[in-house]
C-alpha cells in the first residue's frame, strides 16, 4: 500500500519569495508521484508528475519537484511566489494499480 | 471543453433521503473514480472502476454504491443519506492502468445532509 504525508497544513509566503511544500511518501514498489493544485471551489488540476527518468520534474506555472528516493520525498518548489499561487496543494502517490492516494493537503497563502 | 462533467454541483438532502451523483467523461478513458474531500483529510477514494464492467471498493465505501453505466458514465448513489456524508464529491478519470497517468477531475458536487 502507498501513502503520503504532507508536512504543514498551512504555508504563508511573501510575494516573490520561495515556495516550498514538503511531501514524503511510503511505497513498497517504485512509486508514481504527483502534485495537484486546487483553487477555491474548483476541482483538482495536475501540476506535475514523476513516473520514471529524470528526477527533477518541471510543471505548469513555474513549479518543479524533485524525486529523492533515498529520502522518500517529492517536495514542490517555486522560486518566486505570485498572488495567483494562493491555493491548496495535494501530493499523491500511486504504484502499479489504478488508485491514487492523496496527502491531507497544504494551503498556501501569499502575502503582498 | 473536453473533460469530466459532474451533476449536480450543489445538493442539500435530508437524513434518510437517497440521491445519485452523475459523472461523465468524454476523453475515452478506461478508469473512473469517486473521491470525497473533507477538511484536513485530503481526498479519500470511495469506489473506482478500472474498466467498463468492473467496480471495486476504495478506502471509504460504506453507505455508497456505484454503477459503471458505460465507458463514459460512472454514477455514485447514496441510498440513505447521513450527516456524515456531508462532503465535496469528486469524480475523476484516467487514461490507463499502471498508475502513471494521473487523473482528470470534475469540478465537484457539494453535498450537505441535514
Amino acid at each position: 500500500a502507498q501513502s503520503v504525508t504532507q508536512l504543514g497544513s498551512h504555508v504563508s509566503v511573501s510575494e516573490g519569495a520561495l515556495v516550498l511544500l514538503r511531501c514524503n511518501y511510503s511505497s513498497s514498489v517504485p512509486p508514481y508521484l504527483f502534485w495537484y493544485v486546487q483553487y477555491p471551489n474548483q476541482g483538482l488540476q495536475l501540476l506535475l508528475k514523476y513516473t520514471t527518468g529524470a528526477t527533477l520534474v518541471k510543471g505548469i506555472n513555474g513549479f518543479e519537484a524533485e524525486f529523492k528516493k533515498s529520502e522518500t520525498s517529492f517536495h514542490l518548489t517555486k522560486p518566486s511566489a505570485h498572488m495567483s499561487d494562493a491555493a491548496e496543494y495535494f501530493c499523491a502517490v500511486s504504484a502499479y494499480d489504478y488508485k491514487l492516494s492523496f496527502g491531507a493537503g497544504t494551503t498556501v497563502t501569499v502575502r503582498a | 471543453n473536453a473533460g469530466v462533467t459532474q451533476t449536480p454541483k450543489f445538493q442539500v438532502l435530508k437524513t434518510g433521503q437517497s440521491m445519485t451523483l452523475q459523472c461523465a467523461q468524454d476523453m475515452n478513458h478506461n478508469s473512473m473514480y469517486w473521491y470525497r474531500q473533507d477538511p484536513g483529510m485530503g481526498l479519500r477514494l470511495i469506489y473506482y472502476s478500472a474498466s467498463e464492467g468492473t467496480t471495486d471498493k476504495g478506502e471509504v465505501p460504506n453507505g455508497y454504491n456505484v454503477s459503471r453505466l458505460n465507458k463514459r458514465e460512472f454514477s455514485l448513489r447514496l441510498e440513505s443519506a447521513a450527516p456524515s456524508q456531508t462532503s465535496v464529491y469528486f469524480c475523476a478519470s484516467s487514461g490507463g492502468g499502471g498508475g502513471g497517468y494521473g487523473y482528470t477531475f470534475g469540478s465537484g458536487t457539494r453535498l450537505t445532509v441535514v
